[in-house]
C-alpha cells in the first residue's frame, strides 16, 4: 500500500499566483481530511469530504481556499490568489470511516513570496 | 468550540527516566489519537482510543483515555533517544470517528542520552 500520496511536495510561489496541491488517498478510504500546520497556529483542519462530498469546510480560511474531490482517488486544495500567510505545510489524511485512524500523507511545503 | 490542551509542551529529559504527557479536551468525546512527529516529516498514528478506560501499549509508550475527566495520557516508561519527537493528541469533533479532528499543541520531548 503507498499510502497517503500528496503532489507537489514543496512548492515556492510567488503571491497572486493560483496554487493547486493534490492528493491520492489510501485506497478504499472513504473519508479525506484536508489539514495545515504552522509555527503560530499548530495543525488546522481546512475541509473535510465522506464519500466524496464536502462536510465541513468552515475551517478554509478565505473564499481564496477551496477544494474538490471529484472522485474516490482524487483531490485538489486550491489557493487563488495566494499570499505569503498562506505559506505553510498543507497535509492530506485519509481513514476508513469509522474504523480507524486517519492516515496522513507527507504533506506539501508551501512558501508564498 | 472544542479545545484539546496539551501539557507540558516542552519536556526534556534523561535516557532512562519515566514521563507523563497531559492531554485535556472540553468536549465530550469517546474517541481519541495520538500521532508522532519528527522533524520535518509528517504524522504517524501511534493510538487511537476508542472508549473509557481504553488503555493501548507499544514499547515504552503507554495511552489511556477517562472520557469522565476529558483526559488522556501518554506515558513514557524508561525513555530512550529515539523517542525524541513531537507528540500529539487529537480528538474527534463529534467522537464518530469520520469527522475532522482538533490537535493539541503538540509536546516537544527531546531525550538526551
Amino acid at each position: 500500500d503507498a499510502g497517503v500520496i500528496q503532489s507537489p511536495r514543496h512548492e515556492v510561489t510567488e503571491m497572486g499566483q493560483e496554487v493547486t496541491l493534490r492528493c491520492k488517498p489510501i485506497s478504499g478510504h472513504n473519508s479525506l481530511f484536508w489539514y495545515r500546520q504552522t509555527m503560530m497556529r499548530g495543525l488546522e483542519l481546512l475541509i473535510y469530504f465522506n464519500n466524496n462530498v464536502p462536510i465541513d469546510d468552515s475551517g478554509m480560511p478565505e473564499d481564496r481556499f477551496s477544494a474538490k474531490m471529484p472522485n474516490a482517488s482524487f483531490s485538489t486544495l486550491k489557493i487563488q490568489p495566494s499570499e505569503p500567510r498562506d505559506s505553510a505545510v498543507y497535509f492530506c489524511a485519509s481513514s476508513d470511516r469509522g474504523l480507524e485512524t486517519q492516515y496522513f500523507g507527507p504533506g506539501t511545503r508551501l512558501l508564498v513570496l | 468550540e472544542l479545545k484539546v490542551e496539551q501539557n507540558p509542551l516542552f519536556l526534556s529529559m534523561q535516557e532512562g527516566k519515566n514521563y507523563t504527557i497531559y492531554c485535556n479536551y472540553s468536549t465530550t468525546s469517546d474517541r481519541l489519537y495520538w500521532y508522532r512527529q519528527d522533524p520535518g516529516k509528517s504524522l504517524e498514528s501511534l493510538f487511537v482510543l476508542l472508549s473509557n478506560g481504553a488503555v493501548k501499549q507499544e514499547g515504552r509508550l503507554m495511552a489511556s483515555l477517562d472520557t469522565k475527566a476529558r483526559l488522556s495520557t501518554l506515558h513514557i516508561t524508561a525513555a530512550v533517544h529515539d523517542l525524541s519527537a513531537t507528540y500529539f493528541c487529537a480528538v474527534d469533533m463529534t467522537g464518530g470517528g469520520a469527522d475532522g479532528l482538533t490537535f493539541g499543541k503538540g509536546t516537544h520531548l527531546i531525550i538526551q542520552p
